[in-house]
């Protein structure tokens, strides 16, 4: 079955603990990106890649990091975690043509006390 | 930069209604337009893609179309459905997201 996977799924961690949310993909999809959403501000793009070792940032990249070591796999890093970072990560892959569908993971419910 | 907008941001319908979902976006020069659907606490799910050369997309029920020379999109959702309760939301490219519109149909 095509689908993106993410984990974890529920996280609940204290400010300034490292954290990694994990996202995997099956479709060899070269275009991967991450988003936060927010209540209000609908989503919001944090990174994306266009292929393996290319990272781009998006409109909201501060306090975030990414690598693409492999073409499935596009980790979303959080090297000192705030309260602010306190929201809801999707991770998405799309072929890399300006014609595709993006395909989203379930998303990942962080809570940064 | 390029603003995706949704209004109105929530809607009620009685069941059976027509529903009719609006997009607007300030730049014309889109490379394509996707409509998804979100279920509370879920991921999205892609109802339809029109691209910047397509007038109109439809699946069904879903019929979406788009005026790039007035910077719009408009989800069409014919003779609703309680199951058809979710948030819509629509994006530009892979990049700019409105904020979406709450739709509640009433059995």
């Amino acid at each position: 079955e095509a689908q993106v996977t993410q984990n974890p799924r529920y996280l609940i961690t204290v400010t300034g603990k490292k954290l990694t949310v994990t996202c995997s993909q099956n479709m060899n999809h070269e275009y991967m990106s991450w988003y936060r959403q927010d209540p209000g501000l609908g989503l919001r793009q944090i990174y994306y890649s266009m292929n393996v070792e290319v990272t781009d940032k998006g409109d909201v990249p501060e306090g975030y990091k990414v690598s693409r070591k492999e073409k499935r796999n596009f980790p979303l890093i959080l090297e000192s975690p705030s309260p602010n970072q306190t929201s809801l990560y999707f991770c998405a892959s799309a072929t890399r043509g300006r014609t595709d569908t993006q395909y989203f993971g379930p998303g990942t419910r962080l809570t940064v006390l | 930069k390029q603003e995706v907008t949704q209004i109105p941001a929530a809607l009620s319908v009685p069941e059976g209604e027509n529903l009719v979902l609006n997009c607007s976006f300030t730049d014309s020069a889109i490379y394509n337009l996707q409509w998804f659907r979100q279920d509370p606490g879920k991921g999205l799910t892609s109802l339809l893609l029109i691209q910047s050369s397509q007038r109109e997309q439809t699946s069904g029920r879903l019929n979406a179309s788009l005026d790039k020379s007035s910077g719009r999109s408009t989800l069409y959702i014919a003779a609703s459905q309680p199951g058809d309760s979710a948030t819509y939301l629509c994006a530009r490219y892979k990049l700019s997201f409105g904020a979406g519109t709450t739709v509640t149909v009433r059995a």
